[in-house]
């Protein structure tokens, strides 16, 4: 069964900072492997979808990673501001088009 | 990609009664998936929506209580059944593309409070 974790839980930064969220996975038979953003009471908006013959994938400020070996993936984001506030979720596909969820990161930017 | 629009957004009901959730998409999908979110957790799988066939459920759900309706490839219906407290949650209805290698999208969700 596949098992999703992602550290840290919480993450606070001043704004301007670059920073890194993780995502371990235990099953590395995988299509790919998704990060997400939630945003307080709303649903999940799609930030970066990475193949698993990709090594990473960028838009804008955001760089996802895939090491797929050891079971991990990372997300950078450069010169955060108080708008990246949110819950970061790694989501891992391994079956059928069915995907296993981490825990999230809440980050909060302070100004 | 493809616009989902989930009805209702929120309700509050009473304890024993049936909630049935709608999901619209703008465009053919081959899957839906419908989650839980339970307070401060992360998603939860509850079914898969096949569409013209009963849905494929996760370990710990079952269709009595979350009966699921897929009549074609834009619209689904989850429905929570015989409603108690420890059912208040957001649930989300999401979709894939043609395939498994296509990225997953999710409406904004239907937070159920019940009473």
């Amino acid at each position: 069964k596949q098992e999703v974790t992602q550290i840290p839980a919480a993450l606070s930064v001043p704004e301007g900072e670059n920073l890194v969220l993780n995502c371990s996975f235990t099953d590395s038979a995988i299509y790919n492997l998704q990060w997400f953003r939630q945003d307080p009471g709303k649903g999940l908006t799609s930030l970066l979808l990475i193949q698993s013959s990709q090594r990473e994938q960028t838009s804008g400020r955001l760089n996802a990673s895939l090491d797929k070996s050891s079971g991990r993936s990372t997300l950078y984001i450069a010169a955060s501001q108080p708008g990246d506030s949110a819950t970061y979720l790694c989501a891992v596909n391994t079956n059928a088009g069915k995907s296993t969820f981490g825990d999230g990161t809440t980050l909060t930017v302070k100004p | 990609s493809a616009v989902i629009s989930q009805k209702p957004s929120r309700d509050i009901c009473q304890r024993g009664t049936s909630l049935t959730i709608q999901c619209q998409v703008d465009s053919q999908v081959t899957m839906m998936f419908w989650y839980r979110q339970q307070p401060g957790q992360s998603l939860t799988l509850i079914a898969t929506a096949n569409q013209g066939s009963e849905a494929t459920y996760e370990s710990g759900f079952v269709i009595d209580k979350f009966p699921i309706s897929r009549p074609n490839l834009t619209f689904s219906t989850l429905t929570v059944s015989n409603m108690s407290p420890e059912d208040s949650s957001i649930y989300l209805c999401s979709v894939r593309g043609t395939d498994s290698n296509q990225p997953q999208h999710f409406g904004d969700g239907t937070r159920l409070s019940i009473l």
